[in-house]
């Protein structure tokens, strides 16, 4: 069964800080990794999509790794600010159908 | 900017009742997805729909969900006999292709569901 595993489960950080979000999967074979942002109530909200040959990519004080050999993929938030407070989703898509295999997210909290 | 717009927010009913959920997709999307998000778990696939067919879905669409397209328009999602397990936030995706570069999903802000 494809599965994509998150850690940490949550954390709390600074305002201003950097953080470090981890994701593992097992989906194969492999098409491409998002990195969503969930607010609570709300719907996810794409930050990055790779491709297995793509190694990083940023969308503003978010930038995502992928190491498609080890199946690993972290998200690092730079600066972070009070907005920056949600659920970070990893979402894996296989290359045979395209259905989204969802992680449980890393919640986090920016305090002040 | 486009948007996926999905009515109503909020939905509450009684179990046994039929509920239909409606999603507007961005214009020119071509694939149509629903997922659900129990409260306090991960988001779980449902169901994809191309071409005003069913393309995928998973174990937990069983034969109480089905969903259609009925005007070209709006896409939806009926579960004809709630159970009080089907209280969750529901959210439709919509798609524009499935090449890699194109198939990013852009999601609505959910229906939530109360089954009392």
């Amino acid at each position: 069964k494809n599965q994509v595993e998150q850690s940490p489960q949550s954390l709390i950080i600074l305002e201003g800080k950097n953080c470090t979000l981890q994701c593992n999967y097992t989906v194969s074979p492999f098409s491409n990794l998002r990195w969503y942002k969930q607010d609570t109530g709300r719907g996810p909200v794409s930050l990055t999509i790779m491709t297995f040959s793509e190694n990083t990519k940023s969308n503003g004080r978010y930038t995502a790794t992928l190491d498609a050999d080890t199946k690993q993929s972290s998200l690092h938030i730079t600066a972070s600010q009070l907005s920056d407070s949600a659920s970070y989703i990893c979402v894996v898509s296989g290359s045979n159908d395209y259905k989204l295999s969802f992680g449980a997210g890393t919640t986090v909290t920016v305090r002040a | 900017e486009p948007e996926v717009t999905q009515t109503p927010s909020h939905q509450v009913t009684q179990m046994g009742q039929e509920v239909i959920l409606r999603c507007v997709p961005i214009s020119n999307h071509l694939y149509f997805y629903w997922y659900r998000q129990i409260l306090g778990q991960k988001v779980e696939f449902l169901v994809s729909f191309y071409n005003n067919e069913i393309s995928e879905k998973s174990e937990i669409f069983d034969d109480q969900f089905s969903v259609e397209r009925p005007d070209g328009s709006n896409f939806t999602l009926k579960i004809r006999s709630t159970k009080l397990e089907d209280s969750a936030m529901y959210f439709c995706a919509t798609q524009g292709g499935l090449a890699p570069i194109y198939n990013e999903q852009f999601f609505g802000p959910g229906t939530r569901l109360t089954v009392l």
